[in-house]
């Protein structure tokens, strides 16, 4: 079983709809989780963290985090052609420790 | 905004040779890693860094690898006897612990002819 699961994608959606992102883990023990946007060629770049169960909302951005279900999602509302990208899911198992990336999810945005 | 820095941004070495790839950390960050993804694959955890000392190593970390933190701002990835499979992008990260998320830097595109 992989450690950090993600849809690989692509997820097409029209315009100014609702992407919606799911990545699962498996072990019980990770504390923190990160939703990260790596554009083609690019570096990880940081959009969510969120650690304890619920919802954590930024902007366009909602994280969802289930620990009881080892689930947590990203909701990207009013999607824009430039949210087109591969979106990473992230965690780990304490402050310090080493990040555990799924193998992301690539979103399509169509105008 | 502070950043973390990577240079250079893309290496191209001939096989068998060594490089060195540098990073700059955030400045008050803690906990420094190298991370790599090799083209279409996931982001790959190499080492970890804390205290002038590896906290954590992968399988991949293996003896061709080390790092070092030579001074009070640099933190360095050394690859000896490169090999065709070291391709990848090399990224560095830091993070000021304490569950704050990690940040990276642009990366090093690593060519191996």
């Amino acid at each position: 079983q992989k450690e950090v699961e993600q849809n690989s994608g692509p997820l097409s959606v029209p315009e100014g709809a609702i992407a919606s992102l799911n990545c699962t883990y498996s072990d019980r023990v990770s504390q923190s989780f990160f939703w990260y946007r790596q554009y083609s060629g690019k570096s990880p770049e940081l959009i969510m963290s969120i650690y304890s169960n619920g919802d954590k909302e930024d902007g366009r951005f909602t994280a969802q985090l289930n620990k009881a279900s080892q689930y947590v999602s990203l909701l990207i509302r009013d999607s824009q052609p430039s949210d087109s990208a591969t979106y990473l899911c992230a965690v780990n198992k304490a402050a310090g420790n080493k990040l555990t990336f799924g193998g992301g999810t690539r979103v399509l945005v169509k105008p | 905004e502070p950043e973390v820095t990577q240079t250079p941004s893309h290496q191209v070495t001939q096989m068998g040779q060594e490089v060195i790839l540098r990073c700059v950390p955030i400045s008050n960050h803690l906990y420094f890693y190298w991370y790599r993804q090799i083209l279409g694959q996931k982001v790959e955890f190499l080492v970890s860094f804390y205290n002038n000392e590896i906290s954590e190593k992968s399988e991949i970390f293996d003896d061709q690898f080390s790092v070092e933190r030579p001074d009070g701002s640099n933190f360095t990835l050394k690859i000896r006897s490169t090999k065709l499979e070291d391709s990848a992008m090399y990224f560095c990260a830091s993070t000021g612990g304490s569950g704050q998320p990690q940040h990276f830097g642009d990366g090093t595109r690593l060519s191996i002819l």
